[in-house]
């Protein structure tokens, strides 16, 4: 009973790093989706993927790319590292009917020095 | 473009005392509407959902909403709270049925006093 699995928990960069958070889930869900939550701001969506093979842009995209190969993977990338993206990142999957709720994983705690 | 209003950042309520957290929403269509609940250092939990029907919603662990379209508002109640309800709270809006992402409140910390 997996669900929404993310690595790492939690790591630190230095500024101009790369990484890549990951994200997967075994639920078969169609509808994958990036957040990141910085305190008092509640959570702001980076992208999100209706399907293997197609992605797109949210409310919160510049600095990140992301990528679905398949159903169950979602990694998001951090190309150059930036202080402002300091925060915690978290992934959701969900069937992308209305009704349903998204289902979200624990979360990536990323600080940018 | 949808919204959500938190109107409080912090509530403390006596254990055992009843609860309710305010939310006001933004939205064109009829809303799809959801309340989250994440404990420290965790993900988002799903209290209880609505998109139609029923304007009084139960979730899990006692607690209940009301969505009044009048007043674009869906408050999350609990008649008597315990101190592990002590978290962070998120209302939330999906538009498009929530297929291109929720739009979230900043939060409201419950802080329960013995």
């Amino acid at each position: 009973n997996a669900g929404v699995t993310q690595t790492p928990k939690f790591r630190i960069l230095k500024i101009g790093q790369s990484m890549t958070l990951q994200c997967t889930q075994d639920m078969n869900h169609n509808y994958m989706y990036w957040y990141r939550q910085d305190p008092g701001m509640g959570l702001k969506l980076i992208y999100y993927s209706v399907g293997a093979g197609i992605t797109d842009k949210g409310e919160v995209p510049n600095g990140y790319n992301v990528s679905r190969s398949t159903t169950e993977d979602f990694p998001l990338r951090l190309e150059l590292a930036a202080p402002s993206q300091t925060s915690v990142y978290f992934c959701a999957s969900g069937p992308g009917l209305g009704n349903q709720p998204q289902h979200f994983g624990d979360g990536t705690r990323l600080s940018i020095l | 473009a949808q919204s959500v209003t938190q109107p409080d950042i912090h509530i403390t309520v006596s254990e055992g005392a009843s609860l309710e957290l305010r939310c006001n929403y933004s939205y064109g269509a009829t809303p799809y509407l959801f309340w989250y609940v994440q404990s420290p250092g965790q993900g988002l939990q799903l209290l209880l959902k609505y998109f139609s029907g029923d304007t009084l919603v139960q979730g899990i662990k006692g607690f209940e909403a009301e969505f009044k379209r009048s007043q674009s508002s869906f408050n999350l109640r609990k008649p008597s709270v315990h101190w592990s309800d002590a978290a962070e709270y998120f209302c939330a809006v999906g538009a498009g049925g929530g297929a291109d992402g929720l739009t979230f409140g900043k939060g409201t910390h419950l802080i329960i006093q013995p």
